[in-house]
């Protein structure tokens, strides 16, 4: 049982790159998210799905476009890197379980645009 | 007006003594109350749930929410150099919203 793996831990860019963060858990969760985590500003919701087959916007979505794959799999994918996206990324699940509703996190993707 | 607000710190106490760590919120609507612990360089980790208003007691952690005056605390009794951490309030409204809205964080030092 790894919870939440991300790929890759670490990525330079260059500005007007494009590259794809990938996430998976293994937890059977229905909700998945994309936070980006910067100082200062704690972590801010990317985007969100909130099921298999659906995604919504969350507080910082410009510049990212999500897929959710499958119920396992949750992608950001920034189509033209800027420097403003460096940040430190995290993938989240959420259990629905009664009395323990709660998100686990991913060990994060560094990202540096330059 | 942030809906959600934390002290950054940094707080470095000795080891042994108790640490108060502290949020307060705007929105009334918010039900579910977590605090998570992150490590330099990790993802946040879980360490407390508190769902509505009340106390909750997990080892050397309790927390404590105060709806009426839409605060919440952590506090770890005993405190060790492992305790040192980044941590993060949460909070979120009733099931079915699905956005939970974090603190900024604080960054605590425990000194050996």
């Amino acid at each position: 049982n790894a919870g939440v793996t991300q790929t890759p831990k670490f990525q330079v860019l260059k500005t007007g790159q494009s590259m794809t963060l990938q996430c998976a858990q293994d937890m059977n969760h229905n909700s998945m998210y994309w936070y980006r985590q910067d100082p200062g500003m704690g972590l801010r919701l990317i985007y969100y799905s909130a099921s298999e087959g659906t995604t919504d916007k969350g507080e910082v979505p410009n510049g990212y476009n999500v897929s959710r794959l499958n119920k396992r799999e949750f992608s950001l994918r920034l189509e033209s890197a800027a420097p403003s996206q460096t940040s430190v990324y995290f993938c989240a699940s959420r259990t629905l379980q009664v009395a323990q509703e709660t998100q686990y996190f991913g060990p994060g993707t560094r990202l540096l645009v330059l | 007006q942030k809906e959600v607000e934390q002290d950054p710190g940094p707080l470095s106490v000795p080891e042994g003594a108790i640490v108060s760590l502290n949020c307060t919120y705007s929105n009334s609507a918010f039900q579910y109350f977590m605090w998570y612990r992150q490590y330099s360089r990790k993802g946040p980790e879980l360490l407390m749930y508190t769902y509505s208003s009340g106390n909750k007691e997990d080892g050397r952690f309790t927390a404590q929410v105060d709806k009426s005056s839409k605060y919440i605390s952590l506090f770890i009794r005993d405190s060790q150099p492992s305790d040192s951490a980044t941590y993060l309030c949460a909070m979120s409204e009733p099931s079915g919203t699905y956005k939970y809205i974090f603190g900024t964080g604080t960054r605590l030092k425990v000194l050996a």
